[in-house]
């Protein structure tokens, strides 16, 4: 069954914390990306990254890191320097970063909510 | 930065009729795609069309183009209740590489 994955689906954090969340895909995809929702907005981009080994900030990359080590994981760190993270946090996937049209269609995952308390 | 707006931000339609929303953005394509997020869900792809493109259809949808206006509409006809949902664009630019730019969508509430 290929897919996107995520993990955890609610995560709470104390001020001053960091966590990280959970992204992984089964579709042998090269491109994977981090997004925030806030409610009732689109979707900001974090980081992303076009292969292994390799990332670029997005456009709000202050206060997160990840890593690409392996193909099928794209973590997410929210450090304590993120200010405002309660938000809706979504990863995705595309089979490349081409331009060309269907390799660059995105596949989500659920997302990972996360509230500071 | 955002570069699609979606236009109206919220519709509301009863079961049967047709949809229509619209997208406008700024900058130079290479593809608009749309997509929809039930709530509290991740998104899913809808349609792709590309710049040499001005109209595409998948079952009841039908998206166009028009690239001199830089502006897109996404059609549903025939609404369902199971329609009901959050709908963006988004656009791949042709000089900000590598990434989709998302819209600030469209609710879509659909009654029986």
């Amino acid at each position: 069954d290929g897919g996107i994955t995520q993990s955890p689906k609610y995560l709470f954090r104390k001020e001053g914390q960091n966590v990280t969340l959970s992204c992984e895909q089964n579709l042998n995809h090269d491109a994977m990306y981090w997004y925030r929702q806030d409610p009732g907005q689109g979707l900001r981009l974090i980081y992303y990254s076009q292969i292994v080994n390799d990332f670029q900030k997005g456009d709000i990359a202050e206060g997160y890191s990840v890593s690409r080590e392996k193909k099928e994981s794209f973590p997410l760190t929210v450090t304590s320097a993120q200010k405002n993270p309660t938000a809706f946090y979504l990863c995705a996937s595309s089979i490349s970063t081409s331009g060309s049209g269907h390799t660059d269609t995105q596949y989500f995952g659920p997302g990972t909510r996360l509230t500071v308390l | 930065s955002q570069q699609g707006e979606e236009d109206p931000q919220a519709l509301s339609i009863q079961e049967g009729e047709n949809a229509t929303m619209n997208c406008s953005y700024k900058t130079s394509i290479n593809n608009l795609q749309w997509y929809r997020q039930n709530s509290g869900r991740g998104l899913v792809h809808l349609i792709l069309i590309r710049s040499n493109e001005r109209e595409k259809h998948s079952g009841r949808l039908r998206v166009t183009l028009d690239t001199s206006k830089k502006s897109s509409s996404l059609l549903i006809t025939a609404s369902r209740a199971a329609d009901t949902a959050s709908y963006f664009c988004a656009t791949y630019d042709t000089g900000t590489a590598s990434k989709l730019t998302f819209g600030t969508g469209t609710r879509l509430q659909v009654t029986l």
